[in-house]
């Protein structure tokens, strides 16, 4: 079966700090990996998606980047975080092969930035 | 742009009681889903919803779709405090790809005893 792993589970980050923040799936091969936030109260916000080994799409302008240097490995980073970048951070896979498969979503990291 | 708003966003209610939450969204899409939250905790898929007339049920919830009027339903029947949770539905949004899945905002559900 497959599983995706997301790590740290929380983190307290100074501003101005760099950002590292790693998920790796499991029991698949080529699936499509994105990294979505959640503010406080609110909704999922796509960061970015990758459908494949170097290739990130972003969807909103930010301090945020993302990269893919497996199949199977998504990492989000900063290089200097903001207040403004708090929140709960979850990736999360999907068959890209299949039209309806859902999205499978990681544990997500609980970041708080002081 | 596609804009995905659920109705209510907090719903108290009691055991036993049913009730609906419902999702409507602005432009044409194929696809819909239904995740739930628990406090502090990541997404689960209940639901994926591909076609006009689409119904899924799993235990007391229950999903349904119209495209014709771009508005998807989750009933909740004879609901138990188990299901206190947050429900959030999601469309996927222009040009069909998985990576353009628009979230509606949740609807926090607290059913208390």
């Amino acid at each position: 079966s497959q599983t995706i792993h997301q790590w740290p589970a929380t983190l307290v980050q100074p501003v101005g700090s760099p950002l590292s923040l790693e998920c790796t799936v499991e029991g698949t091969s080529n699936p499509n990996l994105y990294w979505y936030r959640q503010a406080a109260g609110r909704g999922l916000q796509l960061l970015f998606y990758s459908v494949g080994i170097g290739q990130i799409s972003s969807e909103v302008p930010q301090n945020l980047s993302a990269s893919r240097p497996q199949d199977r490995q998504f990492i989000l980073s900063s290089k200097k975080l903001l207040l403004s970048d708090s929140g709960f951070y979850l990736c999360a896979w999907s068959v890209k092969t299949s039209y309806n498969s859902p999205l499978h979503f990681g544990n997500g990291t609980r970041l708080t930035v002081t | 742009e596609l804009k995905v708003e659920q109705n209510p966003l907090f719903l108290s209610m009691q055991e036993g009681k049913n009730y609906t939450i419902y999702c409507n969204y602005s432009t044409t899409s194929d696809r819909l889903y239904w995740y739930r939250q628990d406090p502090g905790k990541s997404l689960e898929s209940l639901f994926v919803l591909l076609s006009n007339g689409a119904v899924k049920q799993e235990g007391r919830l229950m999903a349904s779709l119209d495209t014709k009027a771009r508005l998807s339903t989750l009933h909740i029947t004879a609901a138990v405090h188990d299901l206190s949770a947050t429900y959030f539905c999601a469309v996927v949004g222009d040009g069909g790809s998985q990576g353009n899945l628009i979230f509606g905002k949740g609807t926090k559900l607290s059913v208390k005893p």
